[in-house]
């Protein structure tokens, strides 16, 4: 069965400075990845994904990702972090083997300090 | 355009009444999907449906727990004789089918309290 790692519960950064969250799946083929935002009160906003092709894929919010495979890894990256991009973010794996479903790590919670 | 919408956004509910959840998925996506969120967790995936045909409950907790999606439009998640374990977010999510099943598009959720 697929499962996903944040190793991360909370991070906390300095508003301007660059940011990586980390994202580890377990899957048996090919994964489809993705990273989704909640912040307060809202529903799971998609960042970014990756099914194929370029290893590093661009997201909105400046946001970007790179898929590594030796690593089983998909961490998400910003190079400088703004106060509104505090929020929870959350690792998801799919694919062929797993059906229509996601499978979500447990979350990371991002605080910025001004 | 609207996105994923449900109702109630909150729900608090006596131990064994049951209670309907509803999600009105975007317009023109075949797929569905219910997940359920415990506090400090990510969504777990409860059920999911295309069009009107419910194609996977292997998430579904127990019998208590059904969905409907009867037109291929709006999902009704049903609980029954409800449960203090049963509180937390449900969240619905939709998207376009085929591949891009894949890519899901999230409600802001149904927050249940069951006391």
């Amino acid at each position: 069965a697929q499962s996903v790692t944040q190793p991360d519960i909370h991070i906390t950064v300095s508003e301007g400075a660059s940011l990586e969250l980390r994202c580890n799946y377990s899957y048996g083929a090919t994964p489809y990845l993705f990273w989704y935002v909640q912040s307060p009160g809202q529903g799971l906003q998609l960042l970014l994904k990756y099914f194929s092709g370029d290893t590093l894929v661009q997201g909105i919010k400046g946001f970007e990702a790179e898929f590594k495979r030796s690593q089983s890894s998909f961490n998400l990256r910003k190079p400088s972090v703004h106060w509104s991009d505090a929020a929870e973010y959350f690792c998801a794996v799919g694919g062929r083997n797993a059906g229509n479903m996601l499978t979500f790590g447990g979350g990371t919670r991002l605080m910025v300090k001004p | 355009g609207a996105g994923v919408s449900q109702s109630p956004r909150y729900k608090v509910t006596k131990r064994g009444q049951d209670v309907a959840l509803r999600c009105d998925p975007i317009s023109g996506h075949v797929s569905l999907y219910w997940y359920r969120q415990a506090l400090g967790q990510g969504p777990e995936f409860l059920t999911y449906f295309n069009y009107e045909a419910q194609q996977d409950k292997s998430g579904l907790p127990n019998d208590r727990f059904s969905a409907e999606r009867p037109e291929g439009s709006i999902s009704t998640l049903t609980i029954q004789r409800t449960e203090q374990r049963d509180s937390a977010m449900y969240r619905c999510a939709s998207s376009l089918g085929g591949h891009s099943s894949y890519e899901q598009y999230f409600g802001p959720g149904t927050r249940l309290t069951v006391t």
